[in-house]
Order: structure tokens, then C-alpha cells, then sequence
């Protein structure tokens, strides 16, 4: 089975421009998690769908970052404009909802880089 | 707030030696304790967990003992091999919060034959 899939890779782009990841998680699972790791750090939330539910976008910045997850399976992170501190590793994840966090399958990540 | 303090790397060790990593927290009530795993190339992966003081998380040769007097779940093995080099987050879930987790910064090891 596949697990959960991220694309691109690696993405460089000149700050002010726009930038969109994709993740395709892993089928049934009805909870998808985004999260950004920055140099040197854990991974830390940024948005929680429910199908397509966003339940929790408390830390997502919502002046230049967007997300969505249609029909509630594969989701799009957009950022517009990037910026030099959005420069990180934006992970995707997945889970059977009652499972809980902890159970969730990482993705091998978007590394992005703002020059 | 709730937080994830673990000893920084790199930890570099010889094949078959002994490894701890170092891990506290800093939560109310009774959190749940994990610690995932990032090999080279892969996504974080769990490797164990605890849900409650006392707990013993075992997998692939690795445990951790929640220690709620001390607020430490600490990483140990007791051979490591070249196999294991990746970086190790110790991670919580807070009480009641079984849909969100609070991540360390990483600790990287690297064993050598």
C-alpha cells in the first residue's frame, strides 16, 4: 500500500513568488495534518483537516498561506507571497481520525527554499 | 504552553555501543510520550510510545520509561547499530489532546562500524 505522498520534492523559488505543495495521503484516512519544520527544529502544526474540515488552523498564517483539501482526500498548501523565513521542510500526514495523532503516517516532505 | 526539551546532537557512537537521549517535558495533567524516528530519505515514523507514568515503550531494541517525577522519557539501547543513524524527536500529545502533537527539536546520531 501506498503511504503518503508528497510532491514536489524540492522547490526553489525567488521570495514574493507563489509556491504549492500537494499530498495525496493515505486512502480512508479521513484526518490529514500539515506541519512545518524549520532548520534544526520538531515539526510544528500548521493546519488539521477532518475530511474537508479544517478544525484547526490556529498556526497557519493566514495572511499568506491558504490551504485545502477538496472531497476531502488530497490536499494543497499554497503560500503567496513566499518569504526568506518560509524556507523549511512542510510535512504531510495522515491518520484514521479516532486513532489520534500519534498514529499518523508522515510523508518524506517538501523542502522548500526561499532565496 | 506545553514543550519538548531534548539534548542536542549530533551523538555519535561506535557500533554496539550504549545510547541514551535525553528528553523532558514540560506539560499539565498527564501527557502522552512518543519518540519518532527520521531515517535518511524517510518520513518521521513512530518508534514508541507511553501513555501513562510508569509506562515502558519498547521497539526494535529501543525503550523509554515515562517518568512523570521527573518529567523525562529518555531514549535508550543497549547496541546500536549503523542501522540506526537518523535523527530522534521526542514528541507529546497533551492530556486530552489526542489530536495534537509537540514535537522536540531533533537529535542526530550517527553510528560508525
Amino acid at each position: 500500500e501506498a503511504g503518503v505522498v508528497q510532491s514536489p520534492r524540492y522547490k526553489i523559488i525567488e521570495k514574493k513568488q507563489p509556491v504549492a505543495f500537494w499530498c495525496n495521503p493515505i486512502s480512508g484516512h479521513n484526518t490529514l495534518y500539515w506541519y512545518r519544520q524549520n532548520l534544526g527544529q520538531g515539526p510544528e502544526l500548521l493546519i488539521r483537516y477532518e475530511n474537508e474540515e479544517a478544525v484547526d488552523d490556529s498556526q497557519l498564517p493566514k495572511d499568506r498561506f491558504s490551504a485545502e483539501r477538496l472531497k476531502g482526500v488530497d490536499s494543497t498548501l499554497k503560500i503567496q507571497p513566499a518569504e526568506l523565513g518560509d524556507s523549511a521542510v512542510y510535512l504531510c500526514a495522515s491518520s484514521l481520525g479516532w486513532q489520534g495523532a500519534s498514529e499518523a503516517f508522515f510523508g518524506q516532505g517538501t523542502r522548500l527554499t526561499v532565496v | 504552553g506545553d514543550s519538548v526539551t531534548q539534548m542536542e546532537g549530533p551523538v555519535t557512537l561506535s557500533e554496539e555501543a550504549f545510547l541514551t537521549i535525553n528528553c523532558t517535558y514540560t506539560a499539565t495533567g498527564y501527557p502522552s510520550l512518543f519518540w519518532y524516528v527520521q531515517y535518511p530519505g524517510e518520513g518521521l515514523q513512530l518508534l514508541l510510545k507511553a501513555t501513562k507514568a510508569d509506562d515502558k515503550g519498547s521497539n526494535k531494541g529501543f525503550e523509554a520509561t515515562y517518568r512523570k517525577e521527573t518529567t523525562s522519557f529518555h531514549l535508550e539501547k543497549g547496541s546500536v547499530q549503523v542501522s540506526d543513524s537518523a535523527v530522534y524527536f521526542c514528541a507529546l500529545s497533551p492530556f486530552g489532546g489526542y489530536n495534537k502533537l509537540i514535537f522536540g527539536a531533533g537529535t542526530r546520531l550517527a553510528v560508525h562500524p
